[in-house]
């Protein structure tokens, strides 16, 4: 089983910022990564998929980039509305699996 | 516009069964796969279930394996999950969410969740 270790598990900052996440894998899942936002009480939203393509509606602030076993998850000015927990997700091979999250929190 | 209505979810005994209904509407269902995927109380996000448009190849985690069943029906346009044997550790909200393609595994739709809780 692919392992993803997201880093860091909580990330406080102010809105307008810019804010870094990082998604590790056990081993190579070449660009075969998404990026899913899930706030209190709502399901998961698809923003980027296979590494650096944002799914649709999703807005240019958001980005994705890396391949192989190191990706990043970029916001490049946090609106409010960008408080939410983070997770990556890896289809190279099954089992699918999920990191286990970065909570981007208001500092 | 893609919904996706889970129902089905509840209070179950261990041992007990369940069957979780999805009910799917605004995109060609038989053409996309549809997965089960699960989130116990405060934590991340567990895939339990992948299965194809047509209805090949089903995919599960290994901590259900044997116990849970995918199945769909594109006469209804509806995904099931059929969870056998249920234990303390099933419980969760279980979500079913529409892959970007037939062999794309990204998510790009998901329903609201169903909680099952297996308690005694």
């Amino acid at each position: 089983e692919i392992v993803l270790t997201q880093s860091p598990a909580t990330l406080s900052l102010s809105p307008g910022e810019r804010a870094t996440l990082s998604c590790r894998a056990s081993q190579s899942v070449s660009t075969y990564l998404a990026w899913y936002q899930q706030k209190p009480g709502q399901a998961p939203r698809l923003l980027i998929y296979d590494a650096s393509n944002r799914a649709t509606g999703i807005p240019a602030r958001f980005s994705g980039s890396g391949s192989g076993t190191d990706f990043t998850l970029t916001i490049s000015s946090l609106e409010p509305e960008d408080f939410a927990v983070y997770y990556c997700q890896q289809r190279s091979r099954w089992p699918l699996t999920f990191g286990g999250g970065t909570k981007v929190e208001i500092k | 516009e893609v919904q996706l209505l889970e129902s089905g979810g509840g209070l179950v005994q261990p041992g007990g069964s369940l069957r979780l209904s999805c009910a799917a509407s605004g995109f060609t269902f038989r053409s996309y796969a549809m997965n089960w995927v699960r989130q116990a109380p405060g934590n991340g996000l567990e895939w339990v279930s992948t299965i194809r448009g047509s209805g090949d190849s089903p995919q599960y985690a290994d901590s259900v394996k044997g116990r849970f069943t995918i199945s769909r029906d594109s006469s209804k346009d509806t995904l099931y999950l059929q969870m056998n044997s249920l234990r303390a550790e099933d419980t969760a909200v279980y979500y079913c969410a529409k892959a970007l393609g037939d062999t794309t595994m990204a998510l790009d739709y998901w329903g609201q969740g169903t909680l099952v809780t297996v308690s005694s």
